[in-house]
């Protein structure tokens, strides 16, 4: 089955850029969609189609997906910003939809 | 408002079944495909199964597979999810969630319905 790999935890200090990332194989061909949950909440999407921006979502936050690896890129983060964030793919080969491993964001 | 709220949680002793339902409100529920993903304690986010808007093409997770059944009624603006053969690794928090108009994306999620598996 396919799987998505991101790192369990990225730290960054307030104003910095975080990036997140999330690997899988030739990811690159699939439209990423990308997830962030503040604890107790439901998750809230963030980035859709490797790059675009669902209304209401900061321009801070950012997608870009390439070859075995998709981003999240969040700028001049804010305290806010502190949440866990997934990434998700439709994998058409197992009729699935796929969620990567989540990674924790702390803003320092 | 568009609005998705789940119900139908509780605790279950292993083997037991749980229906959950979701109700949906503020958009043409029978134009989406629907999803259920779920969340153990501390864990991550697990899909579960896919329902396309007229219920054709159905879906599960290998995890559920023949023990879960998720169904519709657009008359009534409902999701469900039939649980049966309930195990402890089943313990988590239901989230029902809308599939974008292109497929892809799950744009609107409810808050969640927690069940419970314990002898």
């Amino acid at each position: 089955s396919y799987v998505l790999t991101q790192p369990p935890s990225v730290s960054v200090a307030p104003g910095k850029t975080a990036r997140i990332t999330c690997g899988g194989d030739n990811v690159g061909s699939k439209s990423v969609h990308w997830y962030q949950q503040k604890p107790g909440q439901a998750p809230v999407l963030v980035i859709y189609y490797d790059t675009d921006r669902p209304s209401g979502i900061p321009e801070r936050f950012s997608g870009s997906n390439s070859g075995n690896t998709a981003t999240l890129t969040v700028s001049r983060v804010e305290a806010g910003d502190e949440a866990d964030y997934y990434c998700q793919v439709w994998d058409s080969s197992s009729d699935h939809y796929v969620f990567g491993t989540g990674t924790k964001v702390t803003v320092l | 408002e568009v609005q998705l709220v789940e119900s139908g949680g509780g605790l279950v002793k292993p083997g037991g079944s749980l229906r959950l339902s979701c109700a949906a409100s503020g958009f043409t529920f029978s134009g989406y495909s629907m999803n259920w993903v779920r969340q153990a304690p501390g864990k991550g986010l697990e899909w579960v199964s896919s329902i396309s808007s007229s219920s054709s093409y159905i879906y599960y997770a290998d995890s559920v597979k023949g023990r879960f059944t998720i169904s519709r009624d657009n008359a009534k603006n409902s999701l469900y999810l039939q649980m049966n053969s309930l195990r402890a690794e089943d313990m988590a928090l239901y989230y029902c969630a809308r599939v974008d108009l292109t497929g892809g994306a799950f744009d609107i999620w409810g808050q969640g319905t927690l069940v419970t598996v314990s002898s």
